[in-house]
């Protein structure tokens, strides 16, 4: 049973361009969650997500920035145009989404805008 | 907004000695996870103790959970050199299970 795959590990981006980071849950897992982590900072919830549905995306600012789990395939974390502040390690977790379950973590993403 | 707080920031300590590292929340809480991150890389779950909890052991890992201060806390015995990484707390709110709250980490760096 592979852990929670994503991919790309790092990712160079122009200012502008769009980023596109992907997020493979644990097998039998149907909840996923994306954090983003700035340097010598703790996580930040953006995005929840079940199966095509966002449950909870209070955490993921309002323009730019999108998320999809769709039925077949991975979860996608979209950022268009991207910024220099966008720079950042986003990180992906997923759960089976019971009570007092620990969620898995997945290795992250390395964004970095030039 | 809710977070878990930290302390201290950073620790550093000499090899074989006991680590202890403290977290804060403000609300009431389902569940409260420790997590550790090595440098660069994903984060690994410690142990998760319920909030109908008081402590709770896994190797050289003990930790307590006192409710009554919102506070928990996260000792390492015997510290090892790959004991080195940063340690987060994150807690799961009565009103949102789903939703891990997250402070900032202790670094803790283990002195050869």
């Amino acid at each position: 049973n592979a852990g929670v795959m994503q991919n790309p590990r790092h990712l160079v981006r122009r200012r502008g361009q769009e980023a596109r980071l992907r997020c493979s849950p644990m097998k039998g897992h149907s909840h996923v969650y994306w954090y983003r982590q700035l340097p010598e900072e703790g996580l930040k919830f953006m995005v929840y997500l079940q199966k095509e549905n966002i449950i909870d995306e209070s955490g993921m600012p309002k323009e730019r920035f999108s998320a999809e789990f769709p039925k077949e395939g991975p979860s996608i974390l979209r950022i268009q145009q991207v910024v220099r502040g966008d720079s950042a390690a986003y990180f992906c977790a997923s759960s089976p989404g019971l009570q007092n379950t620990e969620a898995f973590f997945g290795q992250g993403t390395r964004l970095t805008v030039v | 907004s809710q977070q878990g707080e930290e302390d201290p920031q950073a620790l550093s300590i000499q090899e074989g000695e006991n680590a202890t590292m403290n977290c804060s929340y403000k609300t009431s809480i389902n569940n409260l996870q420790w997590y550790r991150q090595n440098s660069g890389r994903g984060l690994v779950h410690l142990i998760l103790i319920r909030s109908n909890e008081r402590e709770k052991h896994s190797g050289r890992l003990r930790v307590t959970l006192d409710t009554s201060k919102k506070s928990s806390s996260l000792l390492i015995t015997a510290s090892r050199a790959a004991d080195t990484a940063s340690y987060f707390c994150a807690t799961a709110h009565m009103d949102s299970n789903y939703q891990l709250i997250w402070g900032a980490g202790t670094k803790l760096i283990i002195k050869p």
